[in-house]
């Protein structure tokens, strides 16, 4: 099966820089995604790596390394409306690409 | 545009009730999902279906039906409720050639079993 690790909360200040890690385990890997949720909320895709290196959209940014079952959420400049959950998630060739297995979530909380 | 929406927002149930879960999207999606979010679990699949008329089993199945008669709506039923099924379960669909596996989500269905 699939495993994911990524931290359960994190606290930066409003304007930092923070990094979400995810490390995950998978046989069959096919692609690294990146999902945001506020309380209350539905899950929103943020980002897709699929070959390894950096994607950016505009605050946000997401890395994969392949070699290292690595990856990470950067996000900038932070904002209030940026505390949220993020997810990482992976999508497994065995399971005919159709599925994704989700990450337990990492809990951001921007103070001012 | 709806995207994606559920039915109904909130339940409460009595253990051993049945009830159904509605999920469509307006999107012309292929791909449907239904998810259980608990505390601290993430998102857990529990079933989907890749194309009207096929269903398949995910991660945590058990306790759990779905029927996907028609492409644009996904249903998930339970046939007799257990407290342990208490959770938040969210729909979501995907284009069937999305290279990103982009998947929209409903706004999600609060289930409480007494």
């Amino acid at each position: 099966g699939q495993s994911l690790e990524q931290p359960s909360e994190v606290t930066a200040v409003e304007g930092a820089i923070v990094q979400i890690n995810c490390t995950y385990q998978t046989s069959g890997f096919y692609g690294l995604s990146w999902y945001q949720q506020h309380d209350g909320g539905a899950p929103t895709f943020l980002s897709y790596n699929g070959l390894d290196g950096l994607e950016e959209t505009g605050r946000f940014s997401s890395f994969l390394s392949r070699s290292d079952s690595y990856g990470y959420l950067l996000l900038q400049e932070l904002q209030m409306k940026d505390s949220a959950s993020y997810f990482c998630a992976v999508r497994d060739i065995r399971a005919g690409s159709y599925q994704l297995t989700f990450g337990k979530g990492t809990k951001l909380s921007v103070i001012p | 545009n709806a995207g994606v929406t559920q039915t109904p927002k909130f339940r409460v149930l009595k253990t051993g009730q049945s009830m159904t879960l509605l999920c469509a999207q307006d999107m012309n999606h292929e791909y449907m999902y239904w998810y259980r979010q608990d505390p601290g679990m993430g998102l857990r699949l529990i079933h989907y279906s890749v194309g009207e008329g096929t269903t398949a089993k995910g991660e945590v199945p058990d306790g759990y039906n779905v029927s996907r008669l028609k492409k644009q709506n996904f249903l998930l039923g339970l046939e007799s409720a257990a407290p342990s099924q208490t959770s938040v379960y969210f729909c979501a669909s995907r284009e069937r050639l999305a290279e990103a596996n982009e998947q929209f989500f409903g706004p999600g269905t609060r289930l409480t079993v007494l």
